[in-house]
């Protein structure tokens, strides 16, 4: 099945820092989700991108499905950011999500 | 006006049992899913069920079934409960499944203990 690698795997920001998260896959997608887990442990859909480029608020992604990854921005970090964020990719398997071992990040104030 | 929401949040057993996890969505989903969190953050895909087709993750042992009353709902039964089962279990929807890549939604999360 597809892999799903996900990079740094820890991250320790100050707040107002910008990051940039990076996920790599060993196949074509046809579905790749990122996903911020909460300190609650609540999964959150951030985007859904098998390609090309999207922007929520201060919180980008790109897909480069050609060169099988993907990239999640972080802009002006704030501490509610913190948790883990994952990369979940799908290669017409059923649409079962394959997902990464996840990046954990603290926002220090 | 939860989304997808599962019951119970907390669950708490003895080795050897066999207990029940219910999940329902509210989305008018066709596909509905259940996926095991560790207790090192990993993910992973057990099954994916709409009212044509069941997915199994090959990895799965035979003691975990999915059971689906109708197309809101799919409950994960487990029997002869392992200490090894203990961890986080979410269930999630989508509009579409196999075929047919859609945006999944997740549920707040079962954290079951096996003692």
């Amino acid at each position: 099945g597809i892999q799903v690698e996900q990079s740094p795997p820890d991250l320790i920001l100050q707040e107002g820092a910008n990051s940039t998260l990076r996920c790599n896959f060993s196949d074509s997608v046809n579905n790749l989700q990122w996903f911020h887990q909460n300190p609650w442990g609540q999964l959150i859909n951030l985007f859904y991108i098998p390609s090309g480029t999207k922007q929520n608020g201060r919180l980008s992604a790109t897909t480069v499905a050609t060169e099988r990854y993907s990239l999640l921005y972080i802009s002006s970090s704030q501490t509610t950011d913190s948790g883990v964020y994952f990369c979940a990719a799908d290669n017409n398997a059923g649409n079962m999500l394959t997902f990464g071992g996840g990046t954990r990040l603290m926002v220090k104030p | 006006d939860t989304a997808v929401s599962q019951t119970p949040k907390y669950l708490v057993t003895q080795m050897g049992n066999d207990k029940s996890i219910k999940c329902e969505q509210n989305l008018g989903h066709d596909t509905m899913y259940w996926y095991k969190q560790d207790s090192k953050k990993f993910l992973k895909i057990m099954f994916s069920y709409n009212n044509k087709e069941l997915i199994i993750n090959e990895t799965v042992p035979n003691r975990f079934s999915p059971k689906s009353p109708d197309k809101a709902h799919l409950n994960l039964h487990i029997n002869s409960l392992e200490l090894g089962d203990s961890a986080v279990y979410f269930c999630a929807s989508s509009r579409t499944g196999a075929g047919s890549a859609e945006t999944q939604y997740f549920g707040p999360g079962t954290r079951l203990l096996v003692l």
